[in-house]
């Protein structure tokens, strides 16, 4: 079993519409939850960390968290064409607690005007 | 404010040849990190800097040197380049050894080994 493991997609939603994307993780004592995205030939950026359950938002963006589940989630309400991107699930704070974040394959989001 | 800066953007080699990829962040931060990111792989760790004078494998070592020169800098060298290198290489930094807060990314070096 891959440590964080998301769908590759791609995702492909129309414009105006959400987006979920799903990551889950194996390390069940792992503490900070983190959201990159990446346009095709760019470096990641990151857009949302998450440390408690919850929702957290920020703008367009909702990071979820349930770690009971171990499940995180990210959704893009309003999906813009500028949104298509790859976007790459990280997490932090595993049993080892060496402050590596450990990355998802990524998802890559279509969003189609 | 800079962040993260690498050289080159871009670079070719040939099998056997060696060179070093250079990474500097102006954030006063104390980790630094080298992945690789391959299709189908994701982003791999190479290895990493907690603070200043230390340095530690990660997922795949293997072929790579680095040097924490000071707080500021962290290389990553290829003694002898194989094909199997040939990727895009991430330089990044977070500010504490924790890394809670995330990552700051480098733009990245794409690297073709024939």
């Amino acid at each position: 079993q891959k440590e964080v493991e998301q769908n590759s997609g791609p995702l492909s939603v129309p414009e105006g519409a959400i987006a979920s994307l799903n990551c889950t993780y194996s390390d069940r004592v792992s503490q900070s939850f983190f959201w990159y995205r990446q346009y095709s030939g760019k470096s990641p950026e990151l857009i949302m960390s998450i440390y408690s359950n919850g929702d957290k938002e920020d703008g367009r963006f909702t990071a979820q968290l349930n770690k009971a589940s171990q499940y995180v989630s990210l959704l893009i309400r309003d999906s813009q064409p500028s949104d298509s991107a790859t976007y790459l699930c990280a997490v932090n704070g595993g049993s080892s607690n060496t402050g590596k974040l450990i990355f998802g394959q990524g998802t890559t989001l279509q969003v189609k005007p | 404010n800079a962040g993260v800066t690498q050289t080159p953007k871009f670079q070719v080699l040939k099998t056997g040849q060696s060179m070093t990829l250079q990474c500097a962040q102006d954030m006063n931060h104390n980790s630094m990190y080298w992945y690789r990111q391959d299709p189908g792989m994701g982003l791999r760790l190479i290895y990493y800097s907690a603070s200043e004078g230390t340095t530690d494998k990660g997922e795949v070592p293997n072929g790579y040197n680095v040097s924490r020169l000071n707080k500021r800098e962290f290389s990553l060298r290829l003694e002898s380049a194989a094909p199997s290198q040939t990727s895009v290489y991430f330089c990044a930094s977070s500010p504490q050894r924790s890394a809670i807060y995330g990552y700051t990314f480098g733009s990245g070096t794409r690297l073709t080994v024939v």
